[in-house]
């Protein structure tokens, strides 16, 4: 299985909501990314997990929060969010050892609006 | 810190030429992955390519590093609708953790 699912595909919020989006893989990949990927740009990375710890943020406003429950799962809880965070969030995999040097698997990702 | 410029922005073929796009980074890099992502999907990794010089073929398309690992090139051969999509590198910088990608080549195929 090379699939890296990510739940829910669409998602409307105000900017007052809580919400999360979730990812699940079963390649038993170490490494778990989350990404912002506004219209006509590259993928922006938010957080790596290697091995469930946190090991990167980007500088990530708090108003995200990841969390890795266990090796397969990824989650990115939201709270407060701006207009300006509307954007299709992708999820990704990777073999751990060495971030970087593997290829990544995304998932489908949760297209996000904010109203 | 490190960039990858990643050019032409957009590219427009018939079907049957053929395409190219190229990648520049400011850094020697340890490697280069390139990647797909159709119109409403999410990227898809394609090759990756760590030495130096090194080229790859996958039936129409071919990937090349540069002698320097600093520049590399992805070109399809008589394109095919299918190609159509935006084509992304992402370098990994020599002392660095996380891959940086180039803006894309929107690529589209007129049948």
């Amino acid at each position: 299985d090379t699939e890296v699912t990510q739940t829910p595909k669409h998602l409307v919020m105000g900017m007052t909501n809580k919400k999360s989006l979730k990812c699940e893989q079963h390649m038993g990949h170490r490494a778990m990314y989350w990404y912002k990927q506004k219209a006509k740009k590259p993928p922006e990375l938010m957080f790596v997990y290697s091995y469930e710890k946190l090991s990167i943020n980007e500088s990530v406003p708090s108003r995200f929060s990841p969390e890795c429950p266990n090796s397969s799962l990824l989650n990115l809880h939201l709270h407060a969010l701006q207009p300006e965070d509307s954007a299709l969030y992708l999820c990704a995999s990777s073999q751990g050892q060495r971030l970087g040097s593997y290829e990544q698997y995304f998932g489908p990702g949760t297209r996000l609006t904010v109203t | 810190g490190q960039q990858v410029m990643q050019i032409p922005q957009y590219q427009h073929v018939q079907e049957g030429e053929d395409f190219t796009t190229y990648c520049n980074s400011s850094t020697t890099l340890s490697n280069i992955q390139w990647y797909k992502q159709r119109p409403g999907g999410h990227p898809v990794f394609l090759i990756q390519l760590v030495k130096s010089g090194e080229v790859k073929k996958q039936k129409r398309l071919t990937f090349q590093f540069g002698e320097a690992k600093k520049n590399s090139s992805l070109h399809i051969t008589a394109t095919q609708t299918t190609d159509v999509g935006t084509y992304f590198c992402a370098g990994l910088g020599s002392s660095n953790y996380k891959l940086t990608f180039g803006k894309g080549t929107l690529l589209t195929v007129n049948p």
